[in-house]
C-alpha cells in the first residue's frame, strides 16, 4: 500500500518565479492538506481539498493557491517567488469526514535564491 | 486562536535514561491531539492520537498520556535511534468535518550511546 507521495524532492527557483508541486494521497484517503514548514519551526497550515473545492485555509496570501484532480492528487502553486517561501512543503491526506490521523508525505524542499 | 506549545526545545539525553516532553494546547474544543515523529529533511511520522483526558497509549518505549491542558510523551530507557524531532499538533472542532492540525515546534530529541 503506497502512502502519500509527492514531486519533486527537492526544487531550486529565483525571486519571482512561480513553483508548482504535486502530491498524490494514501489509497483510500479523498481529503489533501498541504503544510509549509520553515527551518526550525513546526509545519503551519496552508489549506486543504476535498472534492475538488478548497475546504479550509490557512493565513497565507493568495500567491499561494492549489488545486484537487478527480483521483484525489493535489498540486500546490505559489508565484512570484519571496525568499521567506523557502521550506519544506508537506502533504498529508485521511479520508474526509474523520479523526483520525493524517499522514504525512515525505516533502518537497523549495529553496528561494 | 488554538496554541500549542512544546518543552523543552532540545534535550539530550545518554542511552537508558528516561524522560519526558510536554506539549501545552489551548483550543477551542479538543476533536484529538497527535504525536508526530519528524527525522532531518523528512515528512512527519505518526506516532499516536489521543482523544479524551486520561487517555494513554504506548509504543515501544514510548508513552502519550493526556490531560485537559497538555500532553506527556514518556521515553523509556531510550536508544540512539529514538533521536528526532517530536512534534505535537491539535485538531480542534469545527464545522464541516475540515479541521486543520496546529502544530508545536517540537522538541529535538537526542541520544547519546
Amino acid at each position: 500500500d503506497a502512502g502519500v507521495t509527492q514531486s519533486p524532492t527537492h526544487l531550486i527557483k529565483t525571486r519571482g518565479q512561480q513553483v508548482t508541486l504535486r502530491c498524490s494521497p494514501k489509497s483510500g484517503h479523498d481529503t489533501v492538506s498541504w503544510y509549509q514548514q520553515a527551518l526550525g519551526q513546526g509545519p503551519q497550515f496552508i489549506f486543504q481539498y476535498y472534492e475538488e473545492e478548497e475546504r479550509q485555509r490557512g493565513n497565507f496570501p493568495d500567491r499561494f493557491s492549489g488545486h484537487q484532480f478527480p483521483n484525489y492528487s493535489s498540486e500546490l502553486n505559489v508565484n512570484a517567488l519571496l525568499l521567506g517561501d523557502s521550506a519544506l512543503y508537506l502533504c498529508a491526506s485521511r479520508p474526509w469526514g474523520t479523526y483520525n490521523e493524517q499522514f504525512f508525505g515525505p516533502g518537497t524542499r523549495l529553496t528561494v535564491l | 486562536e488554538d496554541q500549542v506549545t512544546q518543552s523543552p526545545e532540545a534535550l539530550r539525553l545518554q542511552e537508558g535514561e528516561s524522560s519526558s516532553l510536554n506539549c501545552s494546547y489551548t483550543v477551542s474544543g479538543l476533536r484529538g491531539l497527535f504525536w508526530y515523529r519528524q527525522d532531518p529533511g523528512k515528512g512527519p511520522e505518526f506516532l499516536f492520537t489521543l482523544y479524551s483526558a486520561g487517555e494513554e497509549k504506548e509504543k515501544e518505549r514510548l508513552k502519550a498520556t493526556l490531560t485537559k491542558k497538555e500532553s506527556f510523551l514518556h521515553i523509556t530507557a531510550p536508544k540512539p535511534e529514538d533521536s528526532a524531532t517530536y512534534l505535537c499538533a491539535v485538531q480542534a472542532r469545527s464545522q464541516g468535518g475540515s479541521e486543520k492540525l496546529v502544530f508545536g515546534k517540537g522538541t529535538k530529541l537526542t541520544v547519546n550511546p
